[in-house]
């Protein structure tokens, strides 16, 4: 069953971008995911579904700021032209036949 | 508007029960597959549970809940429900309804959550 790695923290400055990263584990290359947006003291909302063809699904009222990719076993949610309210927590998901459903720990991204 | 509803959060006391529901609107509820997913304080989400549209065809737990959680729905009453028995301090949670993407995994729309409180 794929665990999704993602680190902790990250940071940058308002109006730049930044790329986070779900990596899944050995032997699950292919898996597609989803990227999820918990701001502070909020439910998490949806962002996006992102196949392994690295093209994405993006939900209902998500800005064109947001966008994902992927490169080997890493999955990547980009986010341009950051606003203070794209601090938050942001999580990964993917589902198998095992575990069936699987989130990553998110990382807490911080806006400068 | 899609909306997910919760309710049945409280303080119960170690080794009790309590029911949670899920209330869905604004979409067809029948034909999508749901989910429980927790966040203990502090903590990052923990899929809890999964049924499949029918409700009678697929069900899935986590390792952490089999055997104590029973997921259930009742598509004529656009409701979503969670038993949960036998409850531990570590249960201790925010419990999220939440939606599947038609025909597909990912959950793709969350309910507001509510608050449960395992302690003595």
């Amino acid at each position: 069953q794929p665990v999704l790695a993602q680190s902790s923290s990250a940071s940058a400055s308002l109006g730049s971008s930044v790329k986070l990263t779900c990596t899944l584990s050995s032997g699950h290359n292919s898996y597609i995911i989803a990227w999820h947006q918990q701001q502070p003291g909020k439910a998490p909302r949806y962002l996006m579904k992102l196949e392994d063809s690295g093209t994405y699904d993006k939900g209902s009222g998500v800005p064109d700021r947001f966008s994902g990719s992927r490169s080997g076993a890493d999955r990547h949610l980009t986010i341009s032209n950051l606003q203070f309210e794209d601090e938050a927590v942001y999580y990964c998901e993917t589902w198998n036949s095992d575990t069936h459903r699987v989130f990553g720990g998110g990382t807490k991204l911080t806006v400068l | 508007e899609v909306q997910l509803v919760e309710s049945g959060g409280g303080l119960v006391q170690p080794g009790g029960s309590l029911r949670l529901s899920c209330a869905a609107s604004g979409f067809t509820f029948s034909s999508y597959s749901m989910n429980w997913v927790r966040q203990a304080p502090g903590q990052g989400l923990e899929w809890v549970s999964y049924i499949s549209s029918s409700g009678s065809s697929t069900i899935y737990y986590a390792d952490s809940v089999k055997g104590r959680f029973t997921i259930s729905r009742d598509n004529a009453k656009n409701s979503l429900y969670l038993q949960m028995n036998s409850l531990r301090v570590e249960d201790t949670a925010v419990y999220y309804c939440a939606r599947d993407r038609y025909g597909d995994y990912a959950v793709d729309i969350w309910g507001q959550g509510t608050m449960v409180t395992v302690s003595s």
